[in-house]
């Protein structure tokens, strides 16, 4: 069975950084398409990314309000998931999610906010 | 990008009843490769989204058969036989075919 445990998150400053975790069992993330998507407070779903498999080159592509400041990446060692967030706006505040076609993590809560 | 939108943007449904939810995109959603990445998910309050529908109209595992999706082209809609309780929340459609990813701005299932 798969399962996303995502870690990370709290309150951050405009301007600052935040890194997320997402721990995958079941998948190894770096083999499957791994997506982010956020929900800001009372909206919808927002997709911000997603990392391509290997075997299809195991690129990024990321949403245009993100590109150049949130970076995927994986480790397979560690069969995690991360999404690095630089240069945070409030904007970016939301709940955070991540994704493999029908697994979601539990979310987590980024606030920026001075 | 591909605007997904989604009708109507609330139900009141009686248990028992049916209900449907339409989501018609900007563009069409058939892949060259004959596939068309179209899926239906349902949030709970307080919960992660979850998949009810893939491709149109392949329910998830665990889905009840009383969810159903159709649709082609431009035009998708989201059918549940007979609306229960744990039915409720906001449903959301959602397109891979084209990046970005794009969502339906979501219809929200309420019970009488």
């Amino acid at each position: 069975e798969v399962q996303l445990v995502q870690s990370g998150g709290g309150l951050v400053e405009p301007g600052g950084s935040l890194r997320l975790s997402c721990a995958a069992s079941g998948i190894t993330p770096s083999n499957a398409w791994m997506n982010w998507v956020r929900q800001a407070p009372g909206k919808g779903l927002e997709w911000v990314g997603r990392l391509r498999p290997r075997n299809y080159g195991g690129t990024t592509e990321y949403a245009a309000p993100v590109k150049g400041r949130f970076t995927i990446s994986s480790d397979d060692s560690k069969s995690t998931l991360f999404l690095e967030m630089n240069s945070l706006k409030a904007e970016d505040t939301a709940v955070y999610y991540c994704l493999t076609f029908g697994y979601w993590g539990q979310g987590t809560l980024v606030t920026v906010s001075s | 990008d591909i605007v997904m939108t989604q009708t109507p943007l609330s139900l009141s449904v009686t248990p028992g009843q049916p209900a449907s939810i339409s989501c018609k995109s900007s563009q069409r959603l058939l892949q060259s490769g004959g596939k068309t990445f179209f899926y239906w998910y349902l949030q709970k309050p307080g919960q992660p989204p979850q998949l009810l529908i893939y491709e149109v109209s392949s329910r998830f595992s665990g889905v009840p058969d009383r969810f159903s999706g159709s649709g082609s082209g431009t035009d998708f809609t989201l059918k549940i036989s007979r609306v229960e309780a744990e039915d409720v929340g906001v449903y959301y459609c959602m397109q891979a075919t084209q990046l970005p990813l794009t969502f339906g701005g979501g219809t929200k299932v309420e019970i009488k």
